[in-house]
Protein backbone atom coordinates (compact mmCIF):
# COMPACT_ATOMS: atom_id res chain seq x y z
CA UNK A 1 0.00 0.00 0.00
CA UNK A 2 1.41 3.69 -0.69
CA UNK A 3 1.71 5.39 1.92
CA UNK A 4 3.13 8.75 2.32
CA UNK A 5 3.64 10.54 5.27
CA UNK A 6 4.30 14.49 5.52
CA UNK A 7 5.79 16.34 8.79
CA UNK A 8 7.57 19.36 9.79
CA UNK A 9 5.08 22.00 9.84
CA UNK A 10 4.03 24.11 12.36
CA UNK A 11 3.86 28.29 13.50
CA UNK A 12 7.09 29.89 12.10
CA UNK A 13 7.50 34.08 12.41
CA UNK A 14 7.17 35.76 8.61
CA UNK A 15 10.58 35.89 7.52
CA UNK A 16 11.51 32.79 8.79
CA UNK A 17 12.58 29.07 7.56
CA UNK A 18 10.81 25.63 8.17
CA UNK A 19 11.86 22.09 6.63
CA UNK A 20 9.15 20.22 5.60
CA UNK A 21 9.63 15.93 5.59
CA UNK A 22 7.74 13.22 3.58
CA UNK A 23 8.46 9.76 3.68
CA UNK A 24 7.73 7.21 1.47
CA UNK A 25 6.51 3.63 1.62
CA UNK A 26 4.97 0.95 0.23
CA UNK A 27 6.30 1.79 -3.63
CA UNK A 28 9.82 1.85 -5.13
CA UNK A 29 10.02 6.00 -4.17
CA UNK A 30 13.72 5.94 -6.38
CA UNK A 31 11.58 5.18 -9.45
CA UNK A 32 9.12 7.79 -9.24
CA UNK A 33 9.26 11.77 -9.66
CA UNK A 34 7.38 13.71 -6.28
CA UNK A 35 5.21 16.81 -5.92
CA UNK A 36 4.43 19.28 -3.13
CA UNK A 37 0.99 20.70 -3.94
CA UNK A 38 -0.38 23.39 -1.30
CA UNK A 39 -3.58 24.32 0.25
CA UNK A 40 -4.28 27.26 2.49
CA UNK A 41 -7.22 26.99 4.47
CA UNK A 42 -10.28 26.97 2.64
CA UNK A 43 -8.86 27.57 -0.50
CA UNK A 44 -8.10 25.15 -3.31
CA UNK A 45 -5.28 23.15 -4.23
CA UNK A 46 -2.17 24.74 -5.38
CA UNK A 47 0.94 23.17 -7.34
CA UNK A 48 4.12 24.30 -5.66
CA UNK A 49 7.26 22.48 -7.34
CA UNK A 50 7.92 18.74 -8.81
CA UNK A 51 11.53 17.09 -8.12
CA UNK A 52 12.85 14.05 -10.91
CA UNK A 53 13.88 10.51 -9.71
CA UNK A 54 17.41 10.93 -9.15
CA UNK A 55 16.76 14.68 -7.77
CA UNK A 56 18.64 16.15 -11.04
CA UNK A 57 16.04 18.26 -12.27
CA UNK A 58 13.28 20.58 -10.03
CA UNK A 59 10.37 22.77 -11.12
CA UNK A 60 8.78 25.43 -9.10
CA UNK A 61 5.54 28.08 -9.06
CA UNK A 62 6.45 31.33 -9.65
CA UNK A 63 5.72 32.29 -6.36
CA UNK A 64 7.78 30.61 -4.44
CA UNK A 65 11.05 30.56 -7.05
CA UNK A 66 14.01 31.33 -5.15
CA UNK A 67 12.79 30.72 -1.38
CA UNK A 68 11.73 27.17 -1.11
CA UNK A 69 14.27 23.97 -2.06
CA UNK A 70 13.38 20.79 -3.01
CA UNK A 71 15.13 17.50 -2.65
CA UNK A 72 15.28 14.07 -1.98
CA UNK A 73 16.85 11.41 -0.04
CA UNK A 74 16.44 8.19 -2.05
CA UNK A 75 18.07 6.54 0.48
CA UNK A 76 15.80 7.44 2.96
CA UNK A 77 12.68 7.00 0.93
CA UNK A 78 12.77 11.14 1.71
CA UNK A 79 11.05 13.94 -0.16
CA UNK A 80 12.03 17.13 1.32
CA UNK A 81 10.65 20.47 1.06
CA UNK A 82 13.33 23.72 2.28
CA UNK A 83 10.87 26.72 2.92
CA UNK A 84 12.52 30.03 3.67
CA UNK A 85 12.05 33.90 3.71
CA UNK A 86 8.33 32.30 4.63
CA UNK A 87 5.32 34.65 3.87
CA UNK A 88 1.93 35.45 5.70
CA UNK A 89 0.45 34.26 2.21
CA UNK A 90 2.60 30.53 2.26
CA UNK A 91 0.09 29.81 5.32
CA UNK A 92 -1.40 26.42 4.25
CA UNK A 93 -1.88 22.80 4.49
CA UNK A 94 1.45 21.19 2.46
CA UNK A 95 0.59 17.73 1.03
CA UNK A 96 3.56 15.75 -1.45
CA UNK A 97 1.97 13.32 -4.08
CA UNK A 98 3.71 10.82 -6.41
CA UNK A 99 4.04 11.29 -9.99
CA UNK A 100 2.41 8.95 -12.31
CA UNK A 101 1.89 9.52 -15.66
CA UNK A 102 3.23 13.48 -15.31
CA UNK A 103 0.55 13.80 -12.93
CA UNK A 104 0.11 13.18 -9.14
CA UNK A 105 -1.87 10.23 -8.16
CA UNK A 106 -1.36 9.19 -4.26
CA UNK A 107 -1.07 11.80 -1.99
CA UNK A 108 -0.14 12.33 2.01
CA UNK A 109 -2.61 13.49 4.83
CA UNK A 110 -0.56 17.10 4.35
CA UNK A 111 1.26 19.10 7.25
CA UNK A 112 0.15 22.52 8.30
CA UNK A 113 2.53 25.43 8.26
CA UNK A 114 1.29 28.60 10.05
CA UNK A 115 3.13 31.98 8.72
CA UNK A 116 2.26 34.63 11.40
CA UNK A 117 4.11 36.94 13.79
CA UNK B 1 0.13 30.15 -13.72
CA UNK B 2 -3.37 31.38 -13.52
CA UNK B 3 -5.71 28.43 -11.92
CA UNK B 4 -8.37 26.99 -14.23
CA UNK B 5 -12.07 27.85 -13.98
CA UNK B 6 -14.14 25.99 -12.26
CA UNK B 7 -18.20 26.30 -11.08
CA UNK B 8 -17.76 27.27 -7.06
CA UNK B 9 -20.85 24.69 -6.89
CA UNK B 10 -22.79 22.15 -8.45
CA UNK B 11 -25.51 20.37 -7.07
CA UNK B 12 -28.32 17.06 -8.26
CA UNK B 13 -30.39 14.75 -6.38
CA UNK B 14 -29.37 11.00 -5.79
CA UNK B 15 -29.24 8.90 -9.61
CA UNK B 16 -28.91 12.09 -11.20
CA UNK B 17 -26.00 13.22 -13.61
CA UNK B 18 -23.81 16.16 -12.67
CA UNK B 19 -20.83 17.64 -14.70
CA UNK B 20 -18.27 19.66 -13.74
CA UNK B 21 -16.29 22.17 -16.00
CA UNK B 22 -12.76 22.95 -16.05
CA UNK B 23 -11.68 25.56 -18.46
CA UNK B 24 -8.18 26.82 -19.00
CA UNK B 25 -6.39 28.04 -22.09
CA UNK B 26 -4.11 27.08 -25.27
CA UNK B 27 -1.57 26.75 -23.03
CA UNK B 28 -2.68 24.39 -20.91
CA UNK B 29 -5.64 22.05 -21.24
CA UNK B 30 -6.02 23.20 -24.69
CA UNK B 31 -2.45 21.98 -25.54
CA UNK B 32 -2.08 18.89 -23.33
CA UNK B 33 -4.28 15.46 -22.32
CA UNK B 34 -2.34 15.63 -19.01
CA UNK B 35 -5.54 16.64 -17.49
CA UNK B 36 -6.61 14.90 -14.14
CA UNK B 37 -9.13 15.33 -11.61
CA UNK B 38 -9.15 14.98 -7.98
CA UNK B 39 -12.05 13.92 -5.18
CA UNK B 40 -11.39 15.80 -1.74
CA UNK B 41 -13.67 15.15 1.31
CA UNK B 42 -13.60 17.55 4.29
CA UNK B 43 -9.83 17.41 6.30
CA UNK B 44 -9.04 14.56 3.96
CA UNK B 45 -6.50 14.04 1.40
CA UNK B 46 -7.15 14.52 -2.90
CA UNK B 47 -7.94 11.11 -4.18
CA UNK B 48 -7.03 10.67 -8.31
CA UNK B 49 -10.83 9.93 -9.98
CA UNK B 50 -9.06 10.26 -13.18
CA UNK B 51 -6.30 11.20 -15.39
CA UNK B 52 -5.17 11.08 -19.09
CA UNK B 53 -8.57 13.30 -19.65
CA UNK B 54 -10.37 10.05 -19.48
CA UNK B 55 -8.74 7.18 -17.75
CA UNK B 56 -10.31 6.00 -14.42
CA UNK B 57 -7.67 4.69 -11.95
CA UNK B 58 -8.16 1.05 -10.69
CA UNK B 59 -11.15 1.13 -8.06
CA UNK B 60 -12.73 4.34 -9.26
CA UNK B 61 -16.55 3.92 -10.18
CA UNK B 62 -17.45 4.22 -13.83
CA UNK B 63 -19.84 6.59 -12.82
CA UNK B 64 -16.85 8.61 -13.11
CA UNK B 65 -16.10 9.80 -16.45
CA UNK B 66 -14.04 12.92 -18.03
CA UNK B 67 -13.73 14.71 -21.69
CA UNK B 68 -12.15 17.63 -23.32
CA UNK B 69 -12.67 20.06 -25.88
CA UNK B 70 -10.81 22.35 -27.28
CA UNK B 71 -9.61 24.22 -23.57
CA UNK B 72 -12.40 23.00 -21.75
CA UNK B 73 -12.41 19.73 -19.65
CA UNK B 74 -15.19 18.07 -17.80
CA UNK B 75 -15.99 15.46 -14.91
CA UNK B 76 -19.21 13.63 -14.75
CA UNK B 77 -20.55 11.70 -12.68
CA UNK B 78 -23.38 9.54 -13.13
CA UNK B 79 -25.53 7.72 -10.27
CA UNK B 80 -25.34 10.46 -7.64
CA UNK B 81 -24.67 8.64 -4.46
CA UNK B 82 -24.60 10.32 -1.51
CA UNK B 83 -21.04 9.71 -0.35
CA UNK B 84 -19.80 11.57 -3.77
CA UNK B 85 -20.66 14.92 -2.18
CA UNK B 86 -17.18 16.77 -1.51
CA UNK B 87 -14.95 18.96 -3.42
CA UNK B 88 -13.55 18.70 -6.89
CA UNK B 89 -10.39 19.46 -8.50
CA UNK B 90 -9.39 19.69 -12.11
CA UNK B 91 -5.45 19.70 -12.99
CA UNK B 92 -3.39 20.27 -16.06
CA UNK B 93 0.39 20.09 -16.92
CA UNK B 94 0.69 23.65 -18.19
CA UNK B 95 4.01 23.43 -19.96
CA UNK B 96 7.90 24.43 -18.97
CA UNK B 97 7.35 21.65 -16.18
CA UNK B 98 4.70 23.65 -14.31
CA UNK B 99 0.82 22.22 -13.49
CA UNK B 100 -2.09 24.40 -12.89
CA UNK B 101 -5.13 23.49 -10.85
CA UNK B 102 -8.99 24.34 -10.87
CA UNK B 103 -10.61 26.52 -8.27
CA UNK B 104 -12.53 23.67 -7.01
CA UNK B 105 -15.83 22.73 -7.21
CA UNK B 106 -18.05 21.86 -4.70
CA UNK B 107 -20.80 18.96 -5.03
CA UNK B 108 -23.52 19.07 -3.33
CA UNK B 109 -26.01 15.58 -3.29
CA UNK B 110 -29.71 17.02 -2.72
Amino acid sequence: EVQLVESGGGLVQPGGSLRLSCAASGFTFRNHWMYWVRQAPGKGLVWVSRIKTDGSFTSYADSVKGRFTVSRDNARNTLYLQMDSLRDEDTAVYYCARDYASIPDYWGQGTLVIVSS
Amino acid sequence: QSALTQPRSVSGSPGQSVAISCTGTSSDVGSYNFVSWYQQHPGKAPKLMIYDVSVRPSGVPDRFSGSKSGNTASLTISGLQAEDEADYYCCSYAGSQSWVFGGGTKLTVL
